[in-house]
């Protein structure tokens, strides 16, 4: 079985500043897909980005990017110039490309102050 | 394209009562996945099905069940109704295909059990 585990339960970052939200995870598998996403107050669960875990280059989207250390199964968000609409609940999650079933670590909920 | 719907949004049932929540999935997606959000459990998969069949199955008892439809509209349904059913209920629809299974999730329904 797989596992997820983000150790950081909460953060807080300044206006403009950078943050980077820990995830780490252990499974057997070769092949599969890491996941961030963010649930802002409103509940709605937002995909931020997406790793598959044959490609070494570390996937980007705007001012999010990962850091993806495949030996030793760590996957980092970046979040550059934060904003106040970045404040959300952030999960990491891990898939197997043989299966749909997503695995959801704890959750890093991440304040941006003003 | 229009997002992942779920109806309805909000219910409050009473215990021994069942419900039945549904989904709309992103035009095009045979994939739609069930996950349910508890303070103390996190997020866990509850059932995925594809093209009319439940594909997995996550560890929940038999009153958790669901079907889809030719349309890929998914329904869950939660019979004899603890409070500890109470939840977020967020379904997931995807390609479901292993080379893209990103999953897109609606806004969820939140049950509270009484």
């Amino acid at each position: 079985a797989q596992t997820v585990t983000q150790s950081q339960p909460e953060m807080s970052v300044q206006e403009a500043e950078t943050v980077t939200l820990s995830c780490t995870y252990d499974t057997s598998e070769s092949n599969y897909y890491l996941f961030w996403y963010k649930q802002p107050p409103s509940r709605q669960m937002i995909l931020v980005i997406r790793q598959e875990a044959y490609k070494q280059q570390n996937a980007t989207e705007n001012r999010f990017s990962v850091n993806f250390q495949k030996a030793a199964k760590s996957f980092s968000l970046k979040i550059s110039d934060s904003q106040l609409g970045d404040t959300a609940m952030y999960f990491c999650a891990f898939m197997r490309t043989s299966g749909s079933r997503l695995t959801f670590g704890e959750g890093t909920q991440l304040t941006v102050n003003p | 394209k229009a997002g992942v719907t779920q109806t309805p949004r909000y219910l409050i049932k009473t215990r021994g009562q069942q419900v039945t929540l549904s989904c709309s999935p992103i035009s095009g997606h045979r994939s739609v996945s069930w996950y349910q959000q508890t303070p103390g459990q996190g997020l866990q998969f509850l059932f995925e099905y594809f093209s009319e069949t439940q594909r997995n199955k996550g560890n929940f008892p038999g009153r958790f069940s669901g079907r889809q439809f030719s349309n890929s509209r998914s329904e869950m349904n939660v019979s004899t109704l603890e409070l500890g059913d109470s939840a977020l209920y967020l379904c997931a629809s995807s390609l479901g295909l292993p080379s893209e299974d990103t999953q897109y999730f609606g806004p969820g329904t939140r049950l509270t059990v009484l």
